[in-house]
């Protein structure tokens, strides 16, 4: 199946610091992407839709000026925290629509820590 | 976006055939339905994927019957590594762009 990639793979970052998530389809393009978050024991919750070229879409209750998404080619998205707090320390996701597909795949996730 | 219903937990044991059942009552005409497997700390990995009828792969079969209201991931003859929360999802690329809901999945516990 198709490859996607996430960097870094874990991340510890102070309180009041941003931190950048990247997300990349190796083999295939993507012309849309999704950020999810999960919590222990909890299922995934999306976050927004990234789509190349254009503004991210927002599911209801995420501060889009917290969380910046940037999708600017057909192989990168990328998340940014800004100003985290120990309440953002969780397990973030993105998955990656195959252009054209319904088929849709997972990064390994990124493991967000906020001291 | 269709909502999903699954069992929240299953048990079984090696060597077994697993049915998950998901409920999928108001999936809508262009709607696809997909199960991932996931572990813990890791993202999902798709399994399988279906419109109608009988889709079968090297690792899954994904059961659908004709009123598309519900489907049933197969995975024969499990091992201890098939450990894992399963989630069933139903959504196309006519429907916000493809976005999907997750559900709170069936963990699947293999013992020996």
């Amino acid at each position: 199946g198709a490859v996607v990639s996430q960097h870094p793979s874990r991340v510890i970052c102070k309180s009041g610091t941003s931190v950048k998530i990247e997300c990349r389809s190796l083999d295939f393009q993507a012309t849309t992407m999704f950020w999810y978050r999960q919590f222990p024991k909890q299922s995934l919750m999306l976050m927004a839709t990234s789509n190349e070229g254009s503004k991210a879409t927002y599911e209801q209750g995420v501060e889009k000026d917290k969380f910046l998404i940037n999708h600017a080619s057909l192989t990168l998205s990328t998340l940014t925290v800004t100003s985290a707090h120990p309440e953002d320390s969780s397990f973030y996701i993105c998955s990656a629509r195959v252009t054209g597909t319904y088929e849709q795949y997972f990064g390994p996730g990124t493991r967000l820590t906020v001291t | 976006l269709a909502k999903t219903t699954q069992p929240i937990s299953m048990d079984s044991y090696e060597g077994q055939e697993v049915n998950i059942t998901c409920s999928h009552n108001n999936i809508a005409t262009n709607d696809y339905i997909t199960w991932y497997q996931q572990f813990p700390s890791q993202g999902p990995r798709f399994i399988i994927q279906g419109y109608k009828t009988k889709v079968t792969n090297e690792v899954a079969s994904l059961f659908i019957p004709a009123d598309r209201k519900s489907s049933t991931l197969s995975l024969p003859r499990v091992s201890l590594s098939d450990t894992a929360v399963y989630y069933c999802l139903v959504g196309g690329i006519y429907n916000q762009g493809g976005k999907l809901i997750f559900g709170q999945g069936t963990e699947l516990s293999v013992k020996p």
